[in-house]
């Protein structure tokens, strides 16, 4: 069966970097796109980007343009995301979830990070 | 940035009531490829979004048919006939015609 097994919660301080993963399993990894959402408590959910991990092609909400990148190991299946220069904005939980023509069909657990000092 | 607004943002229904939440867009979702990308998630308390419909009207699989989808252009809207108590939590409609962007949620709670 699909399964987004997403790492566990992050607490970093500001100024910081954090790299979350998901690791896909019972499919393809390399078929589908993987995309990244950001929900903050309380709110809503907000597309970051995505990422084909056949090619590495990649492709950003201009929000997030220089605050997160997208990458994908094809040996273990797994894709990452990585955030800069935290602020207490950052403070979310960040879901993976596969997409195959534009449709978001699972989801990993969901990752918090918690941005203090 | 394409905009979903959703209606009503808190829904109180009662075991077995059909409800309606709509949700409307900025711009029309119909792609140049014909399709409307146009889907539903539910999130529970505590987990992650799940699926229920996809391009409008398509069931996901395992999702119970008491859920239905439909709408086209810029308006939609997904129906419940007959809610029962795991359909709590709160419904997203979310598009992928344009980057995508979500709606901003309708809380499902007992009345």
């Amino acid at each position: 069966q699909v399964q987004l097994q997403q790492s566990g919660a992050e607490l970093v301080k500001p100024g910081s970097s954090v790299k979350i993963s998901c690791k896909a399993s019972g499919y393809t990894f390399t078929s589908y796109d993987m995309h990244w959402i950001k929900q903050q408590p309380g709110n809503g959910l907000e597309w970051i980007g995505w990422i084909y991990p056949g090619n590495g092609n990649t492709k950003y909400n201009q929000k997030f343009n220089g605050k997160a990148t997208l990458t994908a190991d094809k040996s273990s299946s797994t894709a990452y995301m990585q955030l800069s220069s935290l602020t207490s904005e950052d403070s979310a939980v960040y879901f993976c979830a596969r997409s195959l023509r534009r449709v978001f069909d699972y989801w990993g657990q969901g990752v918090m990070v918690t941005v203090s000092s | 940035d394409v905009v979903l607004t959703q209606t009503p943002p808190t829904l109180s229904a009662t075991i077995g009531q059909s409800v309606s939440i709509s949700c409307r867009s900025s711009q029309s979702l119909l792609h140049s490829n014909g399709n409307t990308y146009l889907n539903w998630l539910l999130q529970r308390p505590g987990q992650p979004p799940q699926l229920l419909i996809y391009l409008v009207s398509r069931l996901e699989s395992g999702v119970p048919n008491r859920f239905s989808g439909s709408g086209s252009g810029t308006d939609f809207t997904l129906k419940i006939s007959g809610v029962e108590a795991e359909d709590l939590g709160v419904y997203y409609c979310v598009q992928s015609t344009h980057a995508p962007t979500f709606g901003g949620g309708t809380k499902l709670e007992l009345k």
